[in-house]
């Protein structure tokens, strides 16, 4: 079936370690995009990717860093810089004119002890 | 950027009654304007979406949301719930110029049987 697997689904991690969430895709979509999730907050941009090797900022970028080596991949890595990292993560595909994420993933959700 | 309201984040209205979720946005160029879903302890899926044409898009599930330009409103609508429409929604609005996709706070929807 194809889908996106993002995994862990949940992670803790000590105060000041960087941590790295995966998102791996095998619906061949071009564009990938990490999102946080707060309580009553929606969804905000982290980062996208429209082509390997590429990506760009979105609303929420500081404290987050990504790559996008291979096509299926797309990384997000929390650093310990993000000032308040505990929340739920998506990651999510779409074609490269499709101009919206069209699949999301389970989510990790990740606590910061 | 564009932005997003979502207004009365908690809905609770008993089945057979009428649902309507308001959604606002604040940008002035041409966007594309979707409604997502999430219900409990699933993945967020695409309910409908609006490009151009008709401004009344017709969605899943009896779903429909109405564009309209002057207000920069692109409401939801269903006249009659059922108790598997308990779940989250999420306004969505992608400006075509930036290809940015902005979210509303959502609206959390509880149907009673």
């Amino acid at each position: 079936d194809g889908g996106i697997t993002q995994s862990p689904k949940y992670l803790f991690r000590k105060e000041g370690q960087n941590v790295t969430l995966s998102c791996e895709q095998n619906l061949n979509h071009d564009a990938m995009y990490w999102y946080r999730q707060d309580p009553g907050q929606g969804l905000r941009l982290i980062y996208y990717s429209q082509i390997v090797n590429d990506f760009q900022k979105g609303d929420i970028a500081e404290g987050y860093s990504v790559s996008r080596e291979k096509k299926e991949s797309f990384p997000l890595t929390v650093t310990s810089a993000q000032k308040n990292p505990t929340a739920f993560y998506l990651c999510a595909t779409g074609t490269a004119i499709s101009n919206q994420p069209q699949h999301f993933g389970d989510g990790t959700r990740l606590s910061i002890l | 950027a564009q932005s997003v309201s979502q207004h009365n984040h908690h809905v609770i209205l008993s089945e057979a009654a009428s649902l309507e979720l308001g959604c606002n946005y604040s940008y002035g160029g041409t966007v594309n304007l979707f409604w997502y879903v999430q219900y409990p302890g699933q993945h967020l899926q695409l309910l409908l979406k609006y490009f151009s044409g008709d401004p009344l898009v017709k969605g899943i599930k009896g779903f429909e949301a109405e564009f309209i330009k002057s207000k920069f409103s692109f409401n939801l609508r269903k006249p009659s719930v059922q108790w598997s429409d308990t779940a989250e929604y999420f306004c969505a609005v992608n400006a075509r110029e930036n290809n940015r996709l902005a979210f509303g706070k959502g609206n959390q929807v509880v149907v009673i049987p």
